[in-house]
């Protein structure tokens, strides 16, 4: 299988939370990240949390991850339409090179 | 701050013909910066990674003559795709790596979309 695999879709109402979930193999990243990309553009960078972390929130955003699992999840509270875009986790590899998941396609219903 | 542009946004070429994309960064001086590209509803897919004033490291599976990388001053690279073929269409993307400890942040370009006819 893929060295990083997400689910390929998910839909919510406006105001609902998402909850986009991510795993991964290779446990020896240093970082992990969330990523969004909107149609048509480049990669926004989300949020990232430090490998020896369980939790990071920042404003709506909160990244779980769990290291025994191999699991790294991004809630989205209250989520709007702007938020409909494609997510992507990432891992860093060596020499920097960021290991992308398959991605996962948010879509908010108003 | 940290701003990447690419030049073009998009392309259109004939098959046999060489495209040059570039890639910027505007506002910090990039130590390293990498190629990408994705493939409509796909991931990222690394190309090569390239560190100013030396030669690119290519991933496996990427042809190095084919796609030529130039990484000149630590704003500017480059990616030339030559004799380019239809199979090459594809959606580019660079990043840019400021350097230093701490998070190994990139920041992306908007891409270029490459299309060959």
């Amino acid at each position: 299988g893929e060295d990083v695999e997400q689910s390929l879709f998910l839909s919510v109402r406006e105001g609902d939370s998402s909850v986009i979930n991510c795993t991964y193999t290779d446990s020896s990243s240093t970082y992990l990240y969330w990523y969004k990309q909107e149609p048509g553009a480049g990669l926004q960078l989300l949020t990232y949390i430090f490998s020896n972390m369980d939790m990071k929130q920042d404003q709506r955003l909160t990244v779980l991850l769990n290291k025994k699992d191999k699991h790294l999840s991004l809630r989205i509270a209250d989520t709007q339409t702007g938020d409909s875009a494609i997510y992507f986790c990432a891992r860093g590899g060596a020499t920097n090179k960021l290991i992308f998941g398959t991605g996962t396609l948010l879509a908010v219903q108003p | 701050g940290a701003v990447v542009s690419q030049h073009p946004s998009w392309v259109i070429c004939k098959s046999g013909t060489s495209v040059k994309i570039e890639c910027r960064s505007l506002d910090f001086q990039a130590t390293t910066m990498f190629w990408y590209r994705q493939f409509p509803k796909q991931s990222l897919m690394l190309m090569a990674t390239s560190n100013e004033g030396s030669k690119a490291t290519y991933e496996q599976g990427v042809e190095k003559d084919k796609f030529l990388i130039n990484h000149a001053s630590l704003t500017l690279s480059t990616l030339t795709v030559t004799s380019a073929h239809p199979e090459d269409s594809s959606f580019y993307i660079c990043s840019a790596r400021e350097g230093g400890g701490g998070a190994d942040e990139q920041y992306f370009g908007p891409g270029t979309r490459l299309t060959v006819t």
